[in-house]
């Protein structure tokens, strides 16, 4: 059975600050890892989708990298603003089986303050 | 549509009483997932929709629950019997990879409330 953890569970960061967040699986025979960004009250919005040939993604100022055999994924989050606050999620389908279930983590919950 | 759009925002029923939940995915997207998302707990997969098939339903938590597809858009997630420990929020998502999870897009989801 794939579990996902993310570290940590909560974070706060001044403005400007460079931070990481970790997302860990057990599973590591993946087609792809997929992080996501929740805002309170609302749905899941995609970030980034990592497939299991590369090694990162980035879009503007978000990069993920993932190391399959390490079962471990990271997301970089440059010059951080107050508009990141939000929680995010990792999800990796399982290793085997149905590709559609995916697992996600709990969450990290990031506050950038002023 | 443009994304994916679920239908109530929000719904506050009594226990016992069925509700129905609408996923209406991104037009052409032949997979739809429902997931539920409880109170301080991680998302929960429900069931996985591939055109109007549902090959996996495996993470409905009771026969209470059911879902359909039709057309190959439009999902219809019911509870019947509301229980209390139903309250949560149900996630639709939708994507364009048959068999193979692609990138999945999130409606705003459901906030169901059993009082």
């Amino acid at each position: 059975k794939q579990e996902v953890t993310q570290i940590p569970a909560a974070l706060s960061v001044p403005e400007g600050e460079n931070l990481v967040l970790n997302c860990s699986f057990t599973d590591s025979a993946i087609y792809n890892l997929q992080w996501f960004r929740q805002d309170p009250g609302k749905g899941l919005t995609s970030l980034l989708l990592i497939q299991s040939s590369q090694r990162e993604q980035t879009s503007g100022r978000l990069n993920a990298s993932l190391d399959k055999s390490s079962g471990r994924s990271t997301l970089y989050i440059a010059a951080s603003q107050p508009g990141d606050s939000a929680t995010y999620l990792c999800a990796v389908p399982p290793g085997t089986g149905t590709a559609s279930k995916l697992t996600f983590g709990t969450g990290t919950r990031l506050q950038v303050t002023l | 549509g443009a994304g994916v759009s679920q239908s109530p925002s929000n719904k506050v029923t009594e226990k016992g009483k069925d509700v129905e939940l609408r996923c209406d995915p991104i037009s052409g997207h032949t997979a739809l997932y429902w997931y539920r998302q409880s109170l301080g707990q991680g998302l929960e997969f429900l069931i996985y929709f591939q055109g109007n098939s549902a090959p996996d339903k495996s993470g409905l938590p009771s026969d209470r629950f059911s879902a359909e597809r039709t057309g190959g858009s439009v999902s219809t997630l019911t509870i019947q019997r509301t229980q209390q420990e139903d309250s949560a929020v149900y996630l639709c998502a939708s994507n364009g990879l048959a068999g193979v999870t692609g990138e999945l897009f999130f409606g705003e989801g459901s906030r169901l409330t059993v009082l």
